[in-house]
């Protein structure tokens, strides 16, 4: 079984370019997540869909990041413009889940991750 | 509000030597996961054990073992015989039901294991 894909692994820009990202999930996996992970830290949730929809965003910075899954499949999480502080590994993660509780917490398969640079 | 901590930033043990994770949480939650994760040097989180806030049942898996104790909101993580390719950062993370079961890590255990 293939595992969580994304693309690129690595990106270096300029402050104020935009930036996008990719992640294809396992396949049969309605859940995806987005976490962004500092130097030092855990990953910080910025979004999770269920299929289509983006049930948490509640910590996506609206005002500069996007992001979409249109048909429920794979995804894009976009920054524009990007900023300094934007300089992180971006994780994206998929699982089994669904409403009920007890798949709810099904564990989550991680890809390897998009290093961003902006200098 | 959940919360996560993990108190050991880095621990560094010689290869064969028995080490253990703390991990502390706060919730307020009666319904809430708790979960483990290994981070290589390639990046990719590893899922390792889930336990759910109504099973406080150790388990063991190999050379691994983890101790659930709600009484002080622990979820420790005992790796025996310690091998290099233990080398990693260890996360441990929360789920509750009040917070829409979003997981939050803690900031993760850095573990070096020498040869």
């Amino acid at each position: 079984e293939a595992g969580v894909v994304q693309s690129p692994r690595y990106k270096i820009i300029e402050k104020k370019q935009p930036v996008a990202f990719w992640c294809n999930p396992i396949s049969g996996h309605n859940t995806l997540y987005w976490y962004l992970q500092n130097l030092g830290q855990g990953p910080e949730l910025l979004i999770r869909y269920e299929n289509e929809e983006a049930v948490d965003d509640s910590q996506l910075p609206k005002d500069r990041f996007s992001a979409e899954r249109l048909k429920g499949v794979d995804s894009t999480l976009k920054i524009q413009p990007a900023e300094l502080g934007d300089s992180a590994v971006y994780l994206c993660a998929s699982s089994r889940q669904g409403a009920a509780q007890a798949t709810v917490n099904n564990e989550q398969f991680f890809g390897p991750g998009t290093r961003l640079t902006v200098l | 509000a959940q919360k996560v901590t993990q108190a050991q930033t880095e621990i560094s043990v010689v290869e064969k030597e028995d080490v253990t994770l703390d991990c502390v949480y706060e919730t307020r939650d009666t319904t809430y996961y708790l979960f483990w994760y290994k981070q290589p040097p390639s990046g990719e989180l590893v899922f390792l054990i889930r336990r759910n806030s109504f099973d406080e049942q150790n388990e063991i898996s190999g050379r691994y073992s983890w101790n659930f104790q709600k009484s002080t909101s622990s979820f420790n993580f005992t790796i025996t015989a310690s091998q290099v390719v233990d080398s990693a950062v260890y996360f441990c993370a929360l789920s509750e039901a009040k917070g829409g079961f979003k997981t939050i890590f803690g900031a993760g255990t850095r573990l070096f294991v020498k040869a």
